[in-house]
């Protein structure tokens, strides 16, 4: 079990510019989810993928997100058209089942739009 | 609407004293757990407890309990003994299946403890 890993670690992009986020679950972890924190919040869920299926998603989640979970493995979360709003720490989280299973997270990816 | 309050921004405990963080909740699935998270400066979150809302003991994992009032709708998160390293942000969260949601977690704002030595 070497938890979940987030990449890269920080990123730094000009406005209207698209990023890409990559999350590696842990491997028997079935779920994925996606959440973004902002400075003094709660982490918001975002998305979330049961395998390689995607089936939730937040209103937070503009047209301008899309996330993907190709063969049920690791996930990536694009932005396109990227705004100052966007700027937050964006946490990847995996679980196996629900009821009383918690969610691990991983270190998170901190974007930041100039 | 599912909702996750913590009413306490930041806490000061002294080291080695107990501590309480507040979290009351509100739902209307009958099936829903609760869960305590740590966040220390660093940014990494940590799963701490899990509270069931059919659980007749309130949770308790080493230094971490867990006061659940099922009528009042209320799991605050006790940590005994506080140590420096208890500094951190904490969050309580809540699942249910309200409104079909699958399984996600819903976060209160967070309490911000500071363990003065």
């Amino acid at each position: 079990d070497t938890g979940v890993s987030q990449n890269p670690r920080h990123k730094i992009t000009k406005r209207g510019q698209n990023v890409t986020f990559r999350c590696d679950p842990i491997s028997e972890h079935n779920r994925l989810y996606w959440y973004r924190q902002t400075l003094g919040q709660g982490p918001e869920f975002l998305t979330y993928f049961q395998n390689e299926a995607q089936l939730e998603k937040s209103r937070l989640l503009s047209d301008r997100f899309s996330a993907e979970r190709p063969k049920g493995s690791f996930s990536t979360l694009e932005i396109q058209r990227t705004e100052q709003g966007d700027s937050a720490m964006y946490l990847c989280a995996s679980s196996f089942g629900t009821g009383s299973s918690p969610l691990h997270f991983g270190n998170g990816t901190r974007l930041t739009v100039t | 609407a599912q909702k996750i309050t913590q009413t306490q921004p930041g806490m000061f405990v002294q080291e080695k004293e107990a501590v309480t963080l507040d979290c009351t909740y509100d739902t209307s699935d009958p099936s829903y757990g609760l869960f305590w998270y740590k966040q220390p400066s660093s940014g990494e979150v940590i799963f701490l407890i899990y509270q069931g809302s059919y659980d007749q003991q309130n949770a308790t994992e080493g230094r971490y309990s867990l006061n659940f009032q099922k009528a009042r709708k209320s799991a605050n998160l006790v940590i005994s003994a506080s140590q420096l390293g208890d500094s951190a942000m904490y969050f309580c969260a809540m699942r249910d299946n309200y409104g079909g949601s699958q399984g996600n977690l819903i976060f209160g704002k967070g309490t911000k403890l500071s363990v003065k030595p």
